[in-house]
């Protein structure tokens, strides 16, 4: 068990729809990231937040958003889902500054399936 | 930004035998190169690390080496397992600036009894 915590752990849905996936990170953890990994493929890196503001982004699309609130807690927003947007979308998280030790926890992922 | 090529994408190779699964990244400011081992419908997990100030470093039956001028790194996997069957990603960041880790593409690696 890594400490962190994503739901659903799984999702199916339509195209069009939208979809909202939560994620808390480990206790003391201040930076949440969001990746996504399509069937067979790499992980693609979509957003990191640290303390509740953005820090990085990579190649999100636009009609993904995400946010992380006061309590550390993540949000990654999906909407206008498209066939290919089926994937499994993992967050973790790490402590950066002075504790950093540079590895990233990560939970199990949230599989999203869009039919 | 960071890019991150990783060869093979997949290795086949027998119990006892050596697997080596290398990368190069575009970034000379990067200075943390993790690994990470995903086995089928599970996380990521980091399995070695190295910095850039390090040249190689050994955890009982994996190895990574890094060579900076040439901007790669490799993973070494000595007297295979089946249980070392599995998906390794390398990975790269810059420390400093929030570690966002940029991955290589995946080696799926097979252990054959």
């Amino acid at each position: 068990d890594s400490g962190v915590t994503q739901t659903p752990k799984h999702l199916i849905t339509a195209t069009g729809q939208r979809v909202t996936l939560r994620c808390s990170p480990r206790s003391g953890d201040l930076s949440v990231y969001w990746y996504q990994q399509s069937l067979d493929q790499g992980l693609q890196f979509l957003i990191q937040y640290y303390n509740g503001e953005e820090r990085a982004k990579g190649n999100i699309l636009e009609r993904f958003s995400a946010q992380q609130f006061p309590d550390l807690h993540s949000e990654l927003n999906l909407s206008s889902l498209e066939l290919g947007d089926s994937a499994l979308y993992f967050c973790a998280s790490s402590r950066p500054g002075g504790a950093n030790t540079g590895e990233l926890f990560f939970g199990e992922g949230s599989r999203l399936t869009v039919l | 930004g960071e890019n991150v090529e990783q060869h093979p994408s997949t290795l086949s190779v027998q119990e006892g035998d050596s697997a080596v699964i290398k990368c190069t990244y575009s970034d000379s400011a990067s200075n943390y190169f993790p690994w990470y081992k995903q086995e089928l419908g599970k996380r990521p997990q980091l399995i070695i690390d190295i910095r850039s100030n390090v040249g190689e470093k050994k955890d009982q039956r994996i190895a990574v080496t890094l060579n900076k001028t040439a901007k790669h790194f490799s993973l070494h996997i000595t007297e295979t397992q089946p249980e070392d069957s599995a998906v390794y990603f390398c990975a790269a960041s810059i420390l400093a600036a929030g570690n966002k880790l940029t991955f290589g593409g995946g080696t799926r690696v097979l252990v054959k009894p």
